[in-house]
């Protein structure tokens, strides 16, 4: 497995419920980010955190709520989901620069399975 | 924005055959990075391999290699020697720094036969 880990890894939650997804990686990354991975569609990209800070958000519905205390974790808030909110939730971090013997890609968690019902 | 197809949403392969998957692109961007990755079932997304745009030399990693075409703005990827454990949804990605949004296709679910 990578250095990318996620609590919990299978959520089902009813739709007036607050819960919260973790993320945390062990790879000196510098950047974060939240997928959302459904049935029969490209990875949608939701948020990215370069440096803490949220420098990506893909017009993301408020109900959820990204934050990000430091380099190495990152966590979304959510409350009040929609059933079409049911999906695989991703985390991924990179490095931001290839200076140094970084690269590019990004290295994926093994997502939390999201039931809304 | 740049855009990724893999218009292949299935393939099949017999084990220890090759396997071809494809992906195109569109971008009027030079300088920019390519990714395949592994998605295997119920487990976690795995880098396969990467290309630099910038270099002519198609990258390998073991039995996977790519045909980068950069006109063509084309980049599939060869599995030689399939094995059952290659079974999995591969998805083709582009990043084009240092925007590290990357954009993904929707992906070629590939069975390997025994």
């Amino acid at each position: 497995e990578t250095g990318v880990t996620q609590t919990p890894r299978h959520l089902v939650m009813g739709m007036t419920n607050k819960k919260s997804l973790k993320c945390e990686q062990h790879l000196g990354h510098n950047a974060m980010y939240w997928y959302k991975q459904s049935a029969k569609k490209p990875l949608e990209l939701m948020f990215v955190y370069n440096f803490k800070e949220q420098t990506e958000n893909n017009s993301v519905p408020s109900r959820f709520s990204p934050e990000c205390p430091n380099s190495s974790h990152l966590f979304l808030h959510l409350h009040t989901l929609q059933p079409e909110d049911s999906a695989l939730y991703l985390c991924a971090s990179s490095h931001l620069s290839v200076l140094r013997g970084g690269s590019y890609e990004q290295y994926f968690g093994p997502g939390t399975r999201l039931t809304v019902t | 924005a740049q855009t990724v197809t893999q218009s292949q949403p299935e393939m099949s392969v017999q084990e220890a055959e090759t396997v071809t998957l494809s992906c195109t692109y569109d971008t009027s961007e030079s300088n920019y990075y390519l990714f395949w990755y592994k998605q295997p079932p119920s487990r976690q997304m795995i880098l396969v391999i990467r290309q630099e745009a910038y270099k002519q030399q198609n990258a390998t990693e073991n039995r996977f290699s790519v045909n980068f075409q950069k006109a063509a703005k084309s980049f599939s990827l060869k599995i030689s020697d399939s094995q059952l454990g290659d079974t999995a949804m591969y998805f083709c990605a582009f990043m084009k720094p240092p925007n590290n949004d990357m954009r993904f296709g929707a992906g070629t679910r590939l069975t390997v036969k025994p």
